[in-house]
């Protein structure tokens, strides 16, 4: 069965702080994969990762996927408190028409 | 981006009454879109696949007379919560995909 794994479930950090997100994934007929900020509403898109070692950048958020070992991960250095929120990865099947396959989010929390 | 709304954003009904929502893509035509519901602090997940002008595809567990879906069109999907009872209460999200998978903003819908 596909499944996306992410880790931490929930983390607390202070403001300033570096913080890695991780998620692995095992899906047949893998096609890329995507991270997702969710605050109060509906999940904002972040980064579209297909390609492995190729690190994607957006001010201090980035993220790279390791297609070998199925893992990404998203790091955000010098965090703010606006970066509260969960954060979601998902892996995009290959076939069309498909929906993707949700991890289960990690809860970023950032004190100042 | 491309653009995904959903209608209404917020809505609160007397238990047993059924309540339509409403999910548009603005700037492209979606054969396929997803709905998912979020319950608090879980993640999303898939309810069923919308298909323009064939039946939906429903995942395990979501009762298709209950939730019906109409994807009528290339830019409208509806989803119609049936005898809405006080557990049917989550946040609703859309999405169409392209290569990437666009969100609505979500309908909280609330039954008493």
């Amino acid at each position: 069965e596909d499944k996306v794994v992410q880790s931490p479930l929930s983390l607390v950090v202070h403001e300033g702080d570096t913080v890695t997100l991780n998620c692995s994934y095992e899906v047949t007929n893998f096609r890329s994969l995507l991270w997702y900020k969710q605050e109060k509403k509906a999940p904002t898109f972040l980064f579209m990762l297909t390609s492995s070692g190729i690190e994607k950048k957006s001010g201090r958020l980035s993220s790279i996927l390791d297609k070998k070992e199925l893992f990404s991960i998203l790091n955000i250095t010098a965090t703010q408190t606006g970066d509260s929120a969960i954060y979601l990865c998902a892996v995009v099947p290959n076939q069309a028409g498909t929906a993707l396959i949700f991890g289960k989010g990690t809860t970023l929390s950032v004190s100042s | 981006g491309a653009v995904v709304s959903q209608h209404p954003s917020w809505v609160i009904c007397k238990s047993g009454t059924s309540v339509k929502i409403e999910c548009r893509s603005l700037d492209f035509q979606a054969t396929t879109m997803f709905w998912y519901r979020q319950f608090p602090k879980q993640s999303l997940m898939l309810m069923a696949t919308s298909n323009e002008g064939s039946k939906a595809t429903y995942e395990q567990g979501v009762e298709k007379d209950k939730f019906l879906i109409n994807h009528a069109s290339l830019t409208l999907s509806t989803l119609t919560v049936t005898s809405a009872h006080p557990e049917d209460s989550s946040f609703y999200i859309c999405s169409a995909r392209l290569l990437e998978q666009f969100f609505g903003p979500g309908t909280r819908l609330t039954v008493l």
